[in-house]
């Protein structure tokens, strides 16, 4: 069992449009919780943290179940320029990050 | 926020050689940095741990002799792909482990095609 899977989609969604990722990962030890943004050919950005508590940025809520090792990221109001994969990252403290496959996401106008 | 830069950003290379990739945290110092690797499609797949100063620490299947890291100091390691075959063309990303937030800050990557 991989780690941290994900739907990799893709997602094709027109602008405006609300969609979701999920994401569950396999290690009960994971500490820190992450959604990535990855355009194509580009290094990963954070796009934010995923606390237990849900967390909002502007268009973007992201949430965690530690019960049931699940993370989701629900994107509102779709933009041309959120066309990316957006990859599912945990990790324990002092450890590396660890990447799932990435659900990719269109948006079409 | 924290820069970390990788050079080069891409190399083209003939079978057999040898490259080698920088990773330097500009505006922080990096006790450990991370190498990963990512094929076409698939996800970022972490090669080795480098710590500043001690011996590199593989994941599995990654071959430790052909794969070279060197972390000589708090702001720079390298990764050197000796005699380089076609199936090491990837994408090399590393990231640097801030000594003091413990975040981490992804270097732009390093596109190496192997012919």
């Amino acid at each position: 069992r991989k780690e941290v899977e994900q739907d990799p989609g893709p997602f094709n969604v027109p602008e405006g449009a609300t969609v979701a990722f999920n994401c569950t990962y396999s290690n009960s030890a994971s500490q820190s919780f992450f959604w990535y943004r990855q355009d194509c050919r580009k290094e990963p950005k954070l796009l934010m943290s995923v606390y237990s508590s849900g967390n909002e940025d502007g268009r973007f809520t992201a949430q965690l179940n530690r019960a049931s090792q699940y993370i989701s990221l629900l994107i509102r109001d779709s933009k041309l320029s959120d066309s990316a994969t957006y990859l599912c990252v945990v990790n324990q403290a002092g450890t590396a990050l660890i990447f799932g496959k990435g659900t990719t996401l269109s948006v079409s106008s | 926020g924290a820069v970390v830069s990788q050079h080069p950003s891409w190399v083209i290379c003939k079978s057999g050689t040898s490259v080698k990739i920088e990773c330097r945290s500009l505006d922080f110092q990096a006790t450990t940095m991370f190498w990963y690797r990512q094929f076409p499609k698939q996800s970022l797949m972490l090669m080795a741990t480098s710590n500043e100063g001690s011996k590199a620490t593989y994941e599995q299947g990654v071959e430790k002799d052909k794969f070279l890291i060197n972390h000589a100091s708090l702001t720079l390691s390298t990764l050197t792909v000796t005699s380089a075959h076609p199936e090491d063309s990837s994408f090399y990303i590393c990231s640097a482990e801030d000594s003091r937030s413990y975040e981490q800050y992804f270097g732009p990557g390093t596109r190496l095609t192997v012919t």
